[in-house]
């Protein structure tokens, strides 16, 4: 199994629709973290968790929410999805090694 | 604030040929750890390189080296004798060595070796 497993790989839904990102960990690192890439724009950080009660807004949280379920379980939500969070999202880890990066989700919000 | 350019969008370079991607970064934090992943198209992260901004020597992973450049504020990734499988985004990013670790990406070079 992958260290960072995401579910689902790739998701269409339309607009106006919650839909929740899920994210889990075997590496028992306590620091997670949810970020989006656009073709062009690089990773940016959406939300990030340093343990289960500590959440903390990236740079372009409008329009997500997380839940930090567990320290192997770090969810992020679009309440109601819009074409413009059409994207590819990623989760991570970090440990005292470096960061591990799941598979992504491909989202398309039509 | 931190931030990575990476002026490179596209390269294209011939096998076997080593190729350096540029990366510059800005920070105000004295200690500070710089990032290199690849990305294919299938779109997973691929760590490949880290070093350390109080590393002396600069890191190397197999046919991977970073060429850091502290005064300049420089971290390019040099990969020698480039194959077919190197075709893929490639990425700086930079974090905090302590307290908020979260990383800053840059924009990405787009590297296409050719046969």
């Amino acid at each position: 199994d992958a260290d960072v497993t995401q579910t689902p790989r790739n998701r269409i839904t339309k607009t106006g629709k919650r839909i929740m990102l899920e994210c889990s960990q075997t590496k028992g690192h306590d620091r997670m973290y949810w970020y989006r890439q656009d073709p062009g724009l690089g990773l940016r950080l959406i939300y990030y968790s340093f343990d289960v009660k500590d959440i903390n807004k990236g740079e372009i949280s409008d329009g997500y929410s997380v839940s930090r379920q567990a320290q192997a379980k770090f969810s992020l939500s679009l309440e109601s999805a819009i074409p413009n969070q059409t994207a590819l999202y990623f989760c991570a880890t970090r440990g005292d090694y470096g960061y591990t990066f799941g598979s992504g989700t491909r989202l398309t919000v039509v | 604030a931190q931030k990575i350019t990476q002026t490179q969008p596209g390269m294209f370079v011939q096998e076997k040929e080593a190729v350096t991607l540029d990366c510059t970064y800005d920070t105000s934090d004295p200690s500070y750890g710089l990032f290199w992943y690849k990305q294919p198209s299938s779109g997973e992260m691929i760590f490949l390189i880290y070093q350390g901004s109080y590393d002396q020597q600069n890191a190397t992973e197999g046919r991977y080296s970073l060429n850091f450049q502290k005064a300049r504020k420089s971290a390019n990734l040099v990969i020698s004798a480039s194959q077919l499988g190197d075709s893929a985004m490639y990425f700086c990013a930079i974090g905090r060595n302590f307290g908020n670790e979260k990383l800053t990406f840059g924009t990405g070079t787009r590297l296409t070796i050719i046969p």
